[in-house]
């Protein structure tokens, strides 16, 4: 099992460029969702799903989309990048079978971006 | 609004008991974690509690009080390794979960 992965590692963007996040896990984890953490912060949802094709919002959505064709992927759309987008990026996945197993996410290692 | 108060740093010594605080106002509970970060990595899950009491995993135990709205997370037999950041996170009646800014554990030989 790879677990949750994410391409790419790092990335460098000009104001205004377009870019994917990838997302992948390989345990047949219904819910899958996407953070970002800045320094002094706890992490914030950005956008989660609870299955293929049910995606919702988030507390901080705006200027990023996703989409979830299959269980297995989910990936991040920036839409036209801004400076305030630069942060560290997370996917996560976990069961949906209630109590402990629903807590448990598992973290993709993280894509650093920094938005010029 | 919602939140999750932990202290942003903790400094030990090898080999002590060290104890994270968090306390917590959220609408609605469903459980709180605890996960680990070290620089540079990804957060991984430490422990769960869904009820009051103590949930012990190794050198880790984990208490809550939901009347109190607080968590503490105790590591014991400190080891240079466990230099990290610790975040607590609750379960809100969103289904989703609020995390804390995480305590940053500083280990002294």
């Amino acid at each position: 099992n790879a677990g949750v992965t994410q391409t790419p590692k790092f990335q460098v963007l000009k104001t205004g460029q377009s870019m994917t996040l990838q997302c992948a896990q390989d345990m047949n984890h219904e819910y899958m969702s996407w953070y970002r953490q800045d320094p002094g912060m706890g992490l914030r949802l950005i956008h989660y799903s609870v299955g293929a094709g049910i995606t919702d919002q988030g507390e901080v959505p705006n200027g990023y989309n996703v989409s979830r064709s299959t269980t297995e992927d989910f990936p991040l759309r920036l839409l036209s990048a801004a400076p305030s987008q630069t942060s560290v990026y997370f996917c996560a996945s976990s069961q949906r079978t209630g109590g402990v197993f629903e807590v448990t996410q598992y973290f993709g290692p993280g894509t650093r971006l920094l938005v010029l | 609004g919602q939140s999750l108060e932990q202290p942003s740093e903790v400094t030990a010594v090898e080999g002590a008991i060290v104890q994270i605080n968090c306390t917590y106002q959220t609408s609605g509970f469903y459980g709180l974690s605890w996960y680990q970060q070290h620089d540079g990595g990804a957060p991984t899950f430490l422990s769960y509690n869904g009820l009051d009491g103590l949930e012990e995993t190794g050198r880790f135990s984990s208490f809550l009080s939901r009347s109190k709205g607080y968590s503490y997370l105790l590591l014991k037999e400190l080891q240079m390794k466990d230099s990290a950041s610790y975040l607590c996170a609750v379960k809100d009646s969103n289904y989703q979960l609020i995390w804390g800014a995480g305590t940053k554990l500083i280990i002294k030989p």
